[in-house]
């Protein structure tokens, strides 16, 4: 069956702009993670959702950044008045549930300008 | 707050060689650890899963062992070919289910 998918795969932006990123876990998938991942770093979380609700947002940076998943399974990132320092790519998973493996999407690469 | 290291950071070896990836973390309260591999530009793709009650797991050329009472985990390799050359990343997960990532062992095999 299908994967994680994400889209757009790269994201060019001007400092101060807003961008919304896109993840589409496997269907029937309860659990969906957002990473961060800098160059020659591992993955650094941000967000995790248990079905529509964001059951720990605990890595999320600051205010500007923020989550939905309105139906249980697609899942956007959004980050409001993007800062160089948000360049990243920003990686989905879902796993069936909190407990067992995690399936990992391409990501996607966000340059701000 | 756990922590993960991964040790040796870089690694580049002859097709052949039988490898081994280290992973220590700093709180052995977890409840599983996964094994992953990342190609250059892509996601990771998961390689092995150990629950904290197991000891070791193994899939074709790879084995991942678990000593949760030492913080200390290994995936072995073996007969390395140059496919295999990536990214590996262990990620922890403790009572909270949110993975710790290790920054990774980068690893080329030549032929």
């Amino acid at each position: 069956g299908a994967g994680v998918s994400q889209t757009p795969s790269n994201k060019v932006t001007e400092k101060g702009k807003y961008v919304e990123l896109r993840c589409d876990p496997i269907s029937g998938h309860t659990a969906l993670y957002w990473y961060r991942q800098s160059l020659g770093q591992g993955p650094e979380f941000l967000i995790y959702f248990q079905g529509t609700g964001a059951a720990d947002d605990s890595g999320l940076p600051n205010d500007r950044f923020f989550a939905v998943r309105p139906e249980g399974s697609v899942s956007t990132l959004k980050i409001q008045r993007t800062e160089r320092g948000d360049s990243a790519v920003y990686l989905c998973a879902s796993s069936p549930t909190r407990q067992t493996e995690q399936f990992f999407g391409p990501g996607t690469r966000l340059t701000v300008l | 707050k756990q922590e993960v290291t991964q040790i040796p950071a870089a690694l580049s070896v002859p097709e052949g060689e039988n490898l081994v990836l280290n992973c220590s973390f700093t709180d052995s309260a977890i409840y599983n650890l996964q094994w992953f591999r990342q190609d250059p530009g892509k996601g990771l793709t998961s390689l092995l899963l150990i629950q904290s009650s197991q000891r070791e797991q193994t899939s074709g050329r790879l084995n991942a062992s678990l000593d949760k009472s030492s913080g200390r985990s290994t995936l072995y390799i073996a007969a390395s070919q140059p496919g295999d050359s990536a990214t590996y990343l262990c990620a922890v997960r403790g009572g909270s289910y949110i993975p710790t990532f290790g920054r990774g062992t980068s690893l080329i095999v030549h032929p």
